[in-house]
């Protein structure tokens, strides 16, 4: 059965960082490409990040762009999303997502980021 | 970038009405058109990938059709449980991102 677990989530100071993790299991983790995409409170679905399956390649959106950095570790079957400069609009639920040909075919349940003095 | 509009925003229907989601794009994407399914405190469900095809486990009344900039999602005989926000979602090209639509909350009338 194939499962994503996002964890990290939690609250931050506006400027500050977080790293997020999502551990994959159920299956071969190096063969897929994979998706941060994050809900705001109320909101709808908004990209973030993609990666390709060797970590060799990563895309952002313009939102995020020079402040979070999206890597993965195929020997552990995690990927991970490093935040810094944290602002009030990065507040969200955030999912990882298992991508196939385009589409997200699996997610995390999310981890929820809220940023807050 | 390519962006995805989604009408209307909201829908209100009833249990066995057929409704339709209209998607349109800002440029072509060819068929590289998702569509999600998402239930209150739930993570997105795939429902249809590439335009037309409909992911393992869907029940036969959701389809999805277009190519270009302009696609559908319809959904033949409202049932009880179809009752959720849904969202487009290109993936024509993944340097751009892969965008969503605003979403579609289909409301129980």
């Amino acid at each position: 059965e194939v499962q994503l677990v996002e964890s990290g989530g939690g609250l931050v100071q506006p400027g500050g960082s977080l790293r997020l993790s999502c551990a994959a299991s159920g299956f071969t983790f190096n063969t897929h490409e994979m998706n941060w995409v994050r809900q705001a409170p109320g909101k709808g679905l908004e990209w973030v990040s993609y990666i390709t399956s060797s970590g060799s390649t990563r895309y952002y959106a313009d939102s995020v762009k020079g402040r979070f950095t999206m890597s993965r570790d195929n020997a552990k079957n995690s990927l991970y999303l490093q935040m810094n400069s944290l602002r009030a609009e990065d507040t969200a639920l955030y999912y990882c997502a298992r991508v196939w040909l385009g589409f997200s075919d699996f997610w995390g349940q999310g981890t929820l980021v809220i940023v807050s003095s | 970038d390519i962006q995805m509009t989604q009408s209307p925003s909201s829908l209100s229907a009833s249990v066995g009405d057929g409704v339709t989601i209209t998607c349109r794009a800002s440029q072509s994407i060819s068929s590289y058109l998702n569509w999600y399914q998402q239930k209150p405190g739930k993570a997105p469900k795939l429902l249809i990938y590439a335009a037309s095809s409909l992911q393992s486990g869907v029940p036969s009344r959701f389809s999805g059709s277009g190519s270009g900039t302009d696609f559908t999602l319809t959904i033949s005989s409202l049932q009880p449980e179809d009752f959720a926000t849904y969202y487009c979602q290109q993936s024509y090209t993944t340097a751009s991102g892969y965008t969503f639509g605003q979403g579609t909350k289909l409301e129980i009338k």
